[in-house]
């Protein structure tokens, strides 16, 4: 059973950094890219950031690139989005989100998600 | 980056009813187009992919449509389990976008 468990979220305040977690099972992980999306309180979807099996290619939100990094460790089954210069605006449901098949942009397994507040 | 519209943004519906949703994407996506379906309080689920292709598991009550700008996402004979918010995405080009929601709800 594919699995995908977030980790690490919590409150910062503005201009901190936070440092975001899943670990996933069930499936062989080095095979598929790995994304974070996220939902504000009481609205939509937003993609944020992908990364490719093998980190060859990483993408991000206009809104993120430059204050967000993403990275994967494939022995470790793990994805990590590090967070700095954190604004109000980031505070979200962040889901780790499997990528159907390379750069497919399908978004077939989601993780229960880890919830950001960026508030002084 | 492409903007997706979906209309409208809520709708009431019965059991047993009919329901279609729309999706509008500012450019050309192909085929490009995913739909989702989200629970309050879950994380979504992927219902359909390239417009049409049920993702395992899904009912066959639920049917997509479309290319180009225009999608449908249509279920058929609504179920008490089909009231949540559906999501149409674009996956043609980053940044993925998706639209704002639809949110089914109990007449």
């Amino acid at each position: 059973e594919v699995q995908l468990v977030e980790s690490g979220g919590g409150l910062v305040k503005p201009g901190g950094s936070l440092r975001i977690a899943c670990a996933a099972s069930g499936f062989t992980f080095s095979s598929h890219s790995m994304n974070w999306v996220r939902q504000a309180p009481g609205k939509g979807l937003e993609w944020v950031s992908y990364i490719s099996s093998s980190s060859d290619f990483i993408y991000y939100t206009d809104s993120v690139r430059g204050r967000f990094t993403i990275s994967r460790d494939n022995a470790k089954n793990s994805v990590i989005l590090q967070m700095s210069s954190l604004r109000a605006e980031d505070t979200a449901v962040y889901y780790c989100v499997r990528d159907t098949a390379g750069g497919s942009g399908q978004f077939d397994y989601w993780g229960q998600g880890t919830r950001v507040t960026v508030s002084s | 980056d492409i903007q997706m519209t979906q209309s409208p943004s809520s709708l009431s519906a019965s059991v047993g009813d009919r329901v279609t949703i729309t999706c509008r994407a500012s450019q050309s996506i192909s085929a490009y187009l995913n739909w989702y379906q989200q629970k309050p309080g879950k994380a979504p689920d992927l219902l359909i992919y390239v417009v049409s292709s049920l993702q395992t598991g899904v009912p066959s009550r639920f049917s997509g449509s479309g290319s180009g700008t225009d999608f449908t996402l249509t279920i058929s004979n609504l179920q008490p389990e089909d009231f949540a918010t559906y999501y149409c995405q674009q996956s043609y080009s980053t940044p993925w976008t998706f639209g704002q929601g639809t949110k089914v709800e109990i007449k």
